[in-house]
């Protein structure tokens, strides 16, 4: 079973859209979760920062993690064609500047 | 967010010759890493870097890498004899001041022929 599992996607959605993105993991004993965003040929750009379980809310993102269900979300509110790109999800153990286990990322295709 | 600058943006290099690859970090940072990202697949960890030295490596960190901080602010990955199977998005990271979480460079971009 691998360690963070991500829908490759693309998920393609209209303009103004709720966006909802998932991560399932299998290791329990993470407790920092992260999103990134990913422009082709970028790097990561922090978005969602989170420990444990629990709601954060910033702008027109939220991310959720569900520890007993061992799965993650980030949802986007009234996307914009500027959210399209890939979203990964990531965790790690110790703290939230210990290594990295990424998800494969998720392409979001936003059209106007 | 916090700009790592990393140099080159691309490089091509034949197999078996030595790439190294840069990072101007941000000034009060504690934690260094390296991670890759082959086309199409995650990014990995390869390696982190605290207080001058190696605090952690992965698996695909072997002896053809080494890592060092030269001059206390320059980070360096130096890949000794490349594969082409080294082809690979590699970011520079840092962390441990700010926010409590890892921001990525933009990435070097290295093809083996």
């Amino acid at each position: 079973q691998k360690e963070v599992e991500q829908d490759p996607g693309p998920l393609s959605v209209p303009e103004g859209a709720i966006v909802s993105l998932n991560c399932t993991y299998s290791n329990s004993a993470f407790q920092y979760f992260m999103w990134y965003r990913q422009y082709s040929r970028k790097g990561p750009e922090l978005l969602m920062y989170t420990y444990s379980s629990g709601n954060k809310e910033d702008g027109r993102f939220t991310a959720q993690v569900d520890k007993s269900s061992k799965y993650i979300s980030l949802f986007i509110r009234d996307s914009q064609p500027s959210d399209s790109a890939t979203y990964l999800c990531a965790m790690s153990v110790e703290s939230g500047y210990s290594t990295l286990t990424f998800g494969k990322g998720t392409m979001l295709l936003v059209s106007p | 967010e916090p700009e790592v600058t990393q140099t080159p943006s691309h490089q091509v290099t034949q197999m078996g010759q030595e790439v190294i690859l840069r990072c101007v970090p941000i000034s009060n940072h504690l934690y260094f890493y390296w991670y890759r990202q082959i086309l199409g697949q995650k990014v990995e960890f390869l390696v982190s870097f605290y207080n001058n030295e190696i605090s952690e490596k992965s698996e695909i960190f072997d002896d053809q890498f080494s890592v060092e901080r030269p001059d206390g602010s320059n980070f360096t990955l130096k890949i000794r004899s490349t594969k082409l199977e080294d082809s690979a998005m590699y970011f520079c990271a840092e962390g441990g001041n700010s926010g409590n979480t890892i921001y990525f460079g933009e990435g070097s971009w290295l093809t083996v022929v």
